[in-house]
């Protein structure tokens, strides 16, 4: 089993749609969690970034981490083709080393 | 705040030569650098962690002597390929760390370097 587990899709929705973005993970030592991303052939680009459970909102992304459940989410309001990417959920305990999902390739559609 | 660059950005070399890829933070002093390769459509896969001034930390199934990696300054780290094969042509990502005030405490990453080797 993978220490985190994403849906590599491809999601594909149609603009203005509200996308969710999901992980789920086994190791309960992590503490800090962020979602990255990427365009195509380029570095990732830092979205969010959580410490420990709740919420998180910056404009039209909003990150949930639910360690009870070991899930943590990525919500993205009104999508936009400008949004299509591919977005890589991350997360490592306190030291450095940082463990990544797969990566969800989406498609918003104009 | 919180660029990083690589250098070069993408690099075609014959089989058995060697490629040294350069990544700098531009605005800030990375105390610990971290390089990733990326095969496509896959996730990142960590390959080492260096901190300035000592030697790199290799991550398990990396070879040390094939990826030799350099961390002379708190803005510059380097990773040469040695001897590259055509099965080492990946994209390349370094990304660098920062515990200052004002910047998350988390890495940010280069551009990337697309290497081929024929």
């Amino acid at each position: 089993q993978k220490e985190v587990e994403q849906d590599p899709g491809p999601l594909s929705v149609p603009e203005g749609a509200i996308v969710s973005l999901n992980c789920t993970y086994s190791n309960s030592a992590f503490q800090y969690f962020m979602w990255y991303r990427q365009y195509s052939r380029k570095g990732p680009e830092l979205l969010m970034y959580t410490y420990s459970s709740g919420n998180k909102e910056d404009g039209r992304f909003t990150a949930q981490v639910d360690k009870s459940s070991k899930y943590i989410s990525l919500f993205i309001r009104d999508s936009q083709p400008s949004d299509s990417a591919t977005y890589l959920c991350a997360m490592r305990t306190g030291g450095f080393k940082t463990i990544f999902g797969a990566g969800t390739r989406l498609f918003v559609k104009a | 705040g919180a660029v990083v660059s690589q250098h070069p950005s993408r690099v075609i070399c014959k089989s058995g030569t060697s490629v040294k890829i350069e990544c700098r933070s531009l605005d800030f002093q990375a105390t610990t650098m971290f390089w990733y390769r990326q095969f496509p459509k896959q996730s990142l896969m960590l390959m080492a962690t260096s901190n300035e001034g000592s030697k790199a930390t290799y991550e398990q199934g990396v070879e040390k002597d094939k990826f030799l990696i350099n961390h002379a300054s708190l803005t510059l780290s380097t990773l040469t390929v040695t001897s590259a094969h055509p099965e080492d042509s990946s994209f390349y990502i370094c990304s660098a760390h920062s515990p200052l005030a004002g910047f998350t405490d988390t890495q940010y990453f280069g551009p990337g370097t697309r290497l081929t080797v024929l």
